[in-house]
Order: structure tokens, then C-alpha cells, then sequence
């Protein structure tokens, strides 16, 4: 069970701006940046967000990240249809000395 | 060009042992963090190990590995391992390597995944 918490799902019209969110600790999200990456089944995880809110180049300005205390959010706007995928934060746990996923969310463009 | 490719994966029973490798190219590998992370099957991911670049003094195991993997890097070769003993069925995942940059930590560099099965 992982202790960064996503909703399972989120979906969204083509157009529509989304937002899924990441719930973590003091342990986790309170002390440490957040990513988020984007997972279509069958394809290489990409990164989308890193630092809480910095694209690295080639990410659409379609896609920003915040974060206030243990929560984070991922906001996609002007959804399109590939859009369509999982899509995952990680955070920094402070005790597991490690990084760790949030269970993941799937995305889905009606 | 900027990859990281796995081999190694296949069929295991339960108790058996398997070493996966990750070779590395494009980039000074010596210089990374490199790490490894696997998706159980409709599950999520989940990181497992880290070694730091150089003589990979800085290593950490998820609760989940600790004790039966081990990660190690051949800087020489640009490349990194992980021995798997004791393997369970719920250790059945895609495993991906990939290059874990600090300050901020992200991981920027993912590759394409090498399937490990755990079964009788």
C-alpha cells in the first residue's frame, strides 16, 4: 500500500482542463519536491513535472504542477485524446531513504 | 544517442535466483545515480534500489528487496546489475532501469523494461 495516496481514476472531455491530486505526509511531500510521469501501457514512463512545477523541455505547457504542504497537484488543460494514460507522482520518503510512487491514476478522455 | 536498455529478465521458480543487467550509453554513466523500478502486472510502480555514481557508496533497497537483491554498477562498462535471490511470486514485474539525477531528484532517463516471471 503505498503512503503517497491518487484517485484511481480521473476523466475529462477533449478541451477540458483535469486535475489530479497527490496526498502525502510530513514524511514524504512535506519535506521533498514532487514529479510526475506520464505511463501509456506498453511504452517508457515519461517525465512530465519535476521540482513540484518545472517542465523539462519538450513537456506542452499543458501541463503544470503545484504543490502547498502534503498535497500536490497534477492540472492538464486543453485535454487531447493522448492524453489518454496513467499517470503517477513520487515523492521523496524521509525514513525509507528512497523515492516513492503514488498508486498511479488513470486518465481517461471521454 | 541517450539510452538505457535491461536484458536479463525471464522465468524463475519461487527460491531461484536471476541478475538483470542495464547497459548505458550516451553519457558519462559514472557520473549518475542510477536506479531500478518495477511494475507488477495492473500494478503501479514501484522504485527498488539506487546506487550513486562513482564507487556507488550511496546504495538504498526498498523494505519490499532488502535483504535478497542486491544493486551493483561495472562503471567500466557503463553498466548496472541487480542480483535477485529468493524470488517470490509477487516479485513477477517489468523492470525498468533508469537515471535518478539529485538536486531536485527526478528521474529523467527511463528505459524500455525487462519482464521478470516468478513461477512454478
Amino acid at each position: 500500500q503505498s503512503t503517497v495516496t491518487q484517485p484511481p481514476s480521473a476523466s475529462g472531455t477533449p478541451g477540458q482542463r483535469v486535475t489530479i491530486s497527490c496526498s502525502g505526509s510530513s514524511s514524504n511531500i512535506g519535506m521533498y519536491t514532487v514529479n510526475w510521469y506520464q505511463h501509456l501501457p506498453g511504452t517508457t514512463p515519461k517525465l512530465l513535472i519535476y521540482n513540484d512545477n518545472q517542465r523539462p523541455s519538450g513537456v506542452p505547457d499543458r501541463f503544470s504542477g503545484s504543490k502547498s504542504g502534503t498535497s500536490a497537484s497534477l492540472a492538464i488543460s486543453g485535454l487531447q485524446s493522448e492524453d489518454e494514460a496513467d499517470y503517477y507522482c513520487a515523492t521523496w520518503h524521509h525514513t525509507l531513504n528512497g523515492p516513492v510512487f503514488g498508486g498511479g491514476t488513470k486518465l481517461t478522455v471521454l | 544517442q541517450v539510452q538505457v536498455v535491461e536484458s536479463g529478465g525471464g522465468l524463475v521458480k519461487p527460491g531461484g535466483s536471476l541478475r538483470l543487467s542495464c547497459e548505458a550509453s550516451g553519457f558519462n554513466f559514472n557520473d549518475y545515480y542510477m536506479s531500478w523500478i518495477r511494475q507488477a502486472p495492473g500494478k503501479g510502480l514501484e522504485w527498488v534500489s539506487f546506487s550513486s555514481g562513482g564507487g556507488g557508496r550511496d546504495i538504498s533497497y526498498a523494505e519490499s528487496v532488502r535483504g535478497r537483491f542486491t544493486i551493483s554498477r561495472d562503471n567500466a562498462h557503463n553498466s548496472l546489475f541487480l542480483q535477485m535471490n529468493t524470488l517470490r511470486a509477487d516479485d513477477t514485474a517489468l523492470y525498468y532501469c533508469a537515471r535518478l539525477r539529485r538536486g531536485p531528484w527526478h528521474f529523467d532517463l527511463w528505459g524500455r523494461g525487462t519482464l521478470v516471471t516468478v513461477s512454478s
